[in-house]
């Protein structure tokens, strides 16, 4: 079983919807959560990062944690063609090594 | 101005041969990473260097050896190149192996093996 799993995809979804991506994970170790996106061709981007639970926004974009549940969302907001990437879970431990969960591709269609 | 770079973005190549993959960057970062990308996305780390010492190295076939002669530089040398070889690889660097570990990647090496 791999140490980080998410849900299935891809996915494809019209411009202006909420798009929600999850992924759950075993180690209970981890407790930096971060989210990569990946456009075509090109490699990873961090896009936001959170210590610990709770919640982070950063413009359209919003992280969860539930440490409890061992499950982390990203949540997109008012979708735009130009969100269409791959988006890509990542956690660390106090250590620092990331270890990454299978991408998911996210289309939004104008 | 490019953070992490790489050399070659493609290669195609033969079974058997053997190949290299540069990577550089210029963030004056302690640490740096070798990634597998398959198809599915699923990034996979090969490697990793902490100021020109190997610190991770993962369940990679002995075909694949790192180099690292200055901290700013990993280059990854491939032997006897397979068809499972095929894939993306990126390298990435950040500072110091921290809780945060923010990883800054290079646009990736798209290998072919025929």
């Amino acid at each position: 079983q791999k140490e980080v799993e998410k849900d299935p995809g891809p996915l494809s979804v019209p411009e202006g919807a909420i798009v929600s991506l999850n992924c759950t994970y075993s180690n209970s170790a981890f407790q930096y959560f971060m989210w990569y996106r990946q456009y075509s061709r090109k490699g990873p981007e961090l896009l936001m990062y959170t210590y610990s639970s709770g919640n982070k926004e950063d413009g359209r974009f919003t992280a969860q944690v539930d440490k409890s549940s061992k499950y982390i969302s990203l949540f997109i907001r008012d979708s735009q063609p130009s969100d269409s990437a791959t988006y890509l879970c990542a956690m660390s431990t106090n250590a620092g090594k990331s270890t990454f969960g299978d991408g998911t591709t996210l289309t939004v269609k104008p | 101005d490019t953070a992490v770079s790489q050399t070659p973005k493609y290669l195609v190549t033969q079974m058997g041969n053997d190949k290299s993959i540069k990577c550089e960057q210029n963030l004056g970062h302690d640490t740096m990473y070798w990634y597998k990308q398959d198809s599915k996305k699923f990034l996979k780390i090969m490697f990793s260097y902490n100021n020109k010492e190997l610190i991770i190295n993962e369940t990679v076939p002995n075909r694949f050896s790192p180099k690292s002669p200055d901290k700013a530089h990993l280059n990854l040398h491939i032997n006897s190149l397979e068809l499972g070889d095929s894939a993306v690889y990126f390298c990435a660097s950040s500072q110091a192996g921290t809780g945060t570990d923010t990883q800054y990647f290079g646009p990736g090496t798209r290998l072919t093996v025929l």
